[in-house]
């Protein structure tokens, strides 16, 4: 069964560094999402991105974050100056044309210190 | 997106059937109903979707009345594996793609 990779699965670094977070959606997928989760807290929407553009984004993903399909099978979510509050597991997901089905990665745990 | 509302947790035994109701009130013509679940340490996993009166897959059973203000989602013969956190998300496609909402979901606990 096809599924969602995610690389690496544990990263820390240290504030104001630049991390980049990677992902391999499922092949035939054309909507591609990340999100994070705060340990103990609920799952927050960051992005998605279709077509080679972010089509919808919530308040969290300010201008430190930026996505990016670099080529036809990989899918990377940059911080550029992390803080320690971005200390979180982000979660990558796709899903097939305009359907709310996602798929989700089994998740980087990014630790900031 | 449509508010959603679901118990904060639940408690169940192995091998009974397990309801679990959410309700969106708000909810628009356009909007589907999708439910989650969540392992610790794990990325949510679809579980079904639907728009209107019953869905059923391997899983879980998902019932929609008619006036789509709630759902319920239904799991049956409940395991100490399905010990998790489900989600109910509503909202539409979108243009280009599916902003998706998670709430605090329900926290489901199978005991033996």
């Amino acid at each position: 069964e096809p599924e969602v990779t995610q690389t690496p699965s544990h990263q820390v670094t240290q504030m104001g560094q630049e991390v980049i977070l990677r992902c391999v959606p499922i092949s035939n997928h054309l909507y591609f999402y990340w999100y994070r989760q705060i340990l103990g807290q609920k799952v927050e929407f960051l992005v998605s991105f279709y077509n080679n553009e972010i089509s919808e984004k919530s308040e969290i993903f300010d201008d430190q974050f930026s996505v990016e399909r670099p080529d036809g099978s990989n899918f990377t979510l940059k911080i550029r100056s992390t803080k320690l509050e971005d200390s979180a597991m982000y979660f990558c997901a796709s899903s097939e044309a305009r359907r709310p089905e996602q798929y989700f990665g089994p998740g980087t745990r990014l630790t900031v210190t | 997106l449509a508010k959603t509302t679901q118990p904060i947790s639940m408690d169940s035994y192995e091998g009974q059937e397990v309801n679990i109701t959410c309700s969106h009130n708000n909810i628009a013509t356009n909007d589907y109903i999708t439910w989650y679940q969540q392992f610790p340490s794990q990325g949510p996993r679809f579980i079904i979707q639907g728009y209107k009166t019953k869905v059923t897959n391997e899983v879980a059973s998902l019932f929609i009345p008619a006036d789509r203000k709630s759902s319920t989602l239904s799991l049956p013969r409940v395991s100490l594996s399905d010990t998790a956190v489900y989600y109910c998300l509503v909202g539409d496609h979108g243009t280009g793609g599916f902003k998706t909402i998670f709430g605090a979901g329900t926290r489901l606990f199978v005991k033996a």
